[in-house]
């Protein structure tokens, strides 16, 4: 049984431009979770899905975030324009169905410079 | 909103020692879940331990076992005969439970060092 993957897991950019992370989360999980997490702090809720509907999304979901689920399986989050302040480490995690516990990727890296 | 604390910014043990770490939360929600997760250096995110805020009687994994104080609002994690591998950042979080939102709302962490 494989665990949530993430891909790629550091990603280096220049401040303007476009990124896309994916992740896929482990076989049957229908809920499917991304998180931020700086330097020095604990993970910070961004979006939720439960299989392809994007059920909450956070206030650091900014206009420039957009994250999809089309066929309930992986999931991409996408960041236009990206500033110095969007380096960070995103988290995935999925969930299976009549389940509170929460799975965690191991992220990806991401340095805006 | 609900805030989850951390108060120990970092801790350092001896192998084989034992260590609390300490966790207190607000909500005014009667229904939620409480978790310790563990991330060793550079390694993702691991659950250590749940708990249901409905059950009164503490969770227990292994080594590891929690002190629940629903009134105080506090979840310490204590960690018996510490391990090197026990080296990580650990993270308390909450969950409003069934119905509500499904978003893990993590503190600020500790950082725990086992020292041979």
């Amino acid at each position: 049984d494989t665990g949530v993957s993430q891909d790629p897991r550091h990603k280096i950019t220049k401040r303007g431009q476009n990124v896309t992370f994916r992740c896929d989360p482990i076989s049957e999980h229908n809920r499917l979770y991304w998180y931020r997490q700086t330097l020095g702090q604990g993970p910070e809720f961004l979006t939720y899905f439960q299989n392809e509907a994007q059920l909450e999304k956070s206030r650091l979901l900014s206009d420039r975030f957009s994250a999809e689920r089309p066929k309930g399986s992986f999931s991409t989050l996408e960041i236009q324009r990206t500033e110095q302040g969007d380096s960070a480490m995103y988290l995935c995690a999925s969930s299976p169905p009549d389940s509170y516990e929460q799975y965690f990727g191991p992220g990806t890296r991401l340095t805006v410079t | 909103a609900q805030t989850v604390t951390q108060s120990q910014p970092e801790m350092s043990v001896q192998e084989a020692e034992t260590v609390t770490l300490s966790c207190t939360y607000d909500t005014s929600e009667s229904n939620y879940y409480l978790f310790w997760y563990k991330q060793p250096p550079s390694r993702q995110m691991i659950l250590v331990i749940r708990q249901e805020a409905y059950k009164q009687q503490n969770a227990t994994e292994n080594r590891f076992s929690v002190n629940f104080q629903k009134a105080a609002k506090s979840f310490s994690l204590k960690i018996s005969d510490s391990q090197l591998g026990d080296t990580a950042m650990y993270f308390c979080a909450f969950m409003i439970g069934q119905g509500g939102s499904e978003k893990l709302v993590f503190g600020k962490g500790t950082k725990l060092t086992v020292n041979p």
